[in-house]
């Protein structure tokens, strides 16, 4: 079973406004990673978060990590239609590599 | 730099017969790894190449198979195609061994179609 798992499956938003993606995994972790993957291509690294950090910030992106409830949202402020994408968290999973969750699919609407 | 280089990009097979995919890493970079990706199951993780020697395997059968040259490209073969191979492949490469802490750089993908 997937280590990662994101909500909602599907996004829709206008230009303009901001995006909220979750990842829950199950099992305790070292680090996890946001990746973004526009369609049929190959995925981009977004921003990683160790476990010892609550909060990380990287331009329009702001990553949160909460261990105590095994889940990590990602913001995306002010989105642009460039935006529109596929979003997966990649987590670590018992020494094993980085296992990736099903995904979130976001449109920003013009 | 150039990044990740995957070739072919689409690919259409028959039932029955054997693929070779190529990955080319960045340059400096001594691990691959391979990624299955379909609507269905997601990002599933295929196998890790550092040095030449396979670290890692997920949990697919032994039809699916790579190597690791001394110049780090690295190559997937898939024998007897079935239709649930078609997917999108995708490999990344990384300078050290692929970690959670590691950022993974992704090749554009090979698009295989089983017919």
């Amino acid at each position: 079973s997937q280590q990662g798992e994101e909500d909602p499956q599907a996004l829709s938003i206008q230009e303009g406004e901001n995006a909220t993606m979750n990842c829950s995994y199950k099992t305790s972790i070292n680090n996890l990673q946001w990746y973004r993957q526009n369609s049929g291509r190959g995925l981009v690294h977004l921003i990683l978060i160790r476990s010892n950090e609550r909060e990380k910030h990287s331009g329009r992106l702001r990553v949160t990590l909460d261990t105590s409830k095994k889940s990590s949202s990602l913001l995306i402020t002010a989105s642009r239609a460039a935006d529109t994408a596929s979003y997966f968290c990649a987590t670590d999973a018992g020494g094993q590599n980085f296992v990736f969750g099903p995904g979130t699919r976001l449109s920003v609407l013009p | 730099k150039a990044g990740v280089t995957q070739t072919p990009r689409y690919l259409i097979k028959t039932r029955g017969q054997q693929v070779t995919l190529s990955c080319s890493p960045i340059s400096g970079h001594r691990s691959v790894s391979w990624y299955q990706q379909t609507p269905g199951q997601g990002l599933q993780f295929l196998f890790e190449y550092f040095s030449e020697t396979q670290r890692n395997k997920g949990n697919f059968p032994g039809r699916f198979s790579g190597r690791q040259f001394s110049n780090s490209r690295s190559e997937m073969n898939v024998s007897t195609l079935e239709l649930g191979d078609s997917a999108l492949y995708l490999c990344a490469s990384s300078p050290r061994r692929l970690q959670s802490d590691t950022e993974a750089f992704f090749g554009q993908g090979t698009r295989l179609t089983v017919v």
